[in-house]
């Protein structure tokens, strides 16, 4: 595998249900991060993590709990969705460095993710 | 807080011939990047083309090139001799001092073979 990975593709969930959504970046990334897509909206950056360590939380409900067990995987817990949350869940990763050099971020293709 | 613009929600180009995509941005910034992503149909997006705002000369990657006016806070994507690969939804985006990506809504370019 190559470039930054996204299981499952697909999911449909009941708002009561509790499923996990799984990235795993092979780049030697030391930054992860998770975007929500929805139709017709700029893409919203949900999470942060540079070194393992959470850097950023844009004010994201709880039911959406990151983890990050180490710089190669990252995850996003869900639980008790409401139908609002349908949309494509975007995973990137990049390579931080010091001295604010920016480095591309490389996506993910997404969980397509249908809260019923 | 920094906002990008993408007026336009959908173009068409035919194949061969050129587009302009628009992008235009807010920021008290002297100092960002711009970049513009493609997302083809259930693929993975991909950087097309990065602009470092403090480099006057506009950017090229092979047919994808930028129109930088920093005055204006414009940054418009030109693609020729389009192809039919070029369909897509193609996503301005700035990056400041906050470290964040901030998004475009995005334009969905069908190319007309």
């Amino acid at each position: 595998e190559t470039g930054v990975t996204q299981t499952p593709r697909h999911l449909v969930m009941g708002m009561t249900n509790k499923k996990s959504l799984k990235c795993e970046q092979h780049l030697g990334h030391n930054a992860m991060y998770w975007y929500k897509q929805s139709a017709k909206k700029p893409l919203e950056l949900m999470f942060v993590y540079n070194f393992k360590e959470q850097t950023e939380n844009n004010s994201v409900p709880s039911r959406f709990s990151p983890e990050c067990p180490n710089s190669s995987h990252l995850f996003l817990h869900l639980h008790t969705l409401q139908p609002e949350d349908s949309a494509l869940y975007l995973c990137a990763s990049s390579q931080e460095a010091a001295g604010g050099l920016l480095n591309e971020q490389f996506f993910g293709p997404g969980t397509r993710l249908t809260v019923l | 807080a920094q906002t990008v613009t993408q007026s336009q929600p959908e173009m068409s180009v035919q194949e061969a011939e050129t587009v302009t995509l628009s992008c235009t941005y807010d920021t008290s910034e002297s100092d960002y990047y711009l970049f513009w992503y493609k997302q083809p149909p259930s693929r993975q997006m991909i950087l097309v083309i990065r602009q470092e705002a403090y480099k006057q000369q506009n950017a090229t990657e092979n047919r994808f090139s930028v129109n930088f006016q920093k005055a204006a806070k414009s940054f418009s994507l030109k693609i020729s001799d389009s192809q039919l690969g070029d369909a897509a939804m193609y996503f301005c985006a700035y990056y400041g001092a906050n470290s964040k990506l901030t998004f475009g809504k995005g334009i969905t370019l069908s190319v007309r073979p």
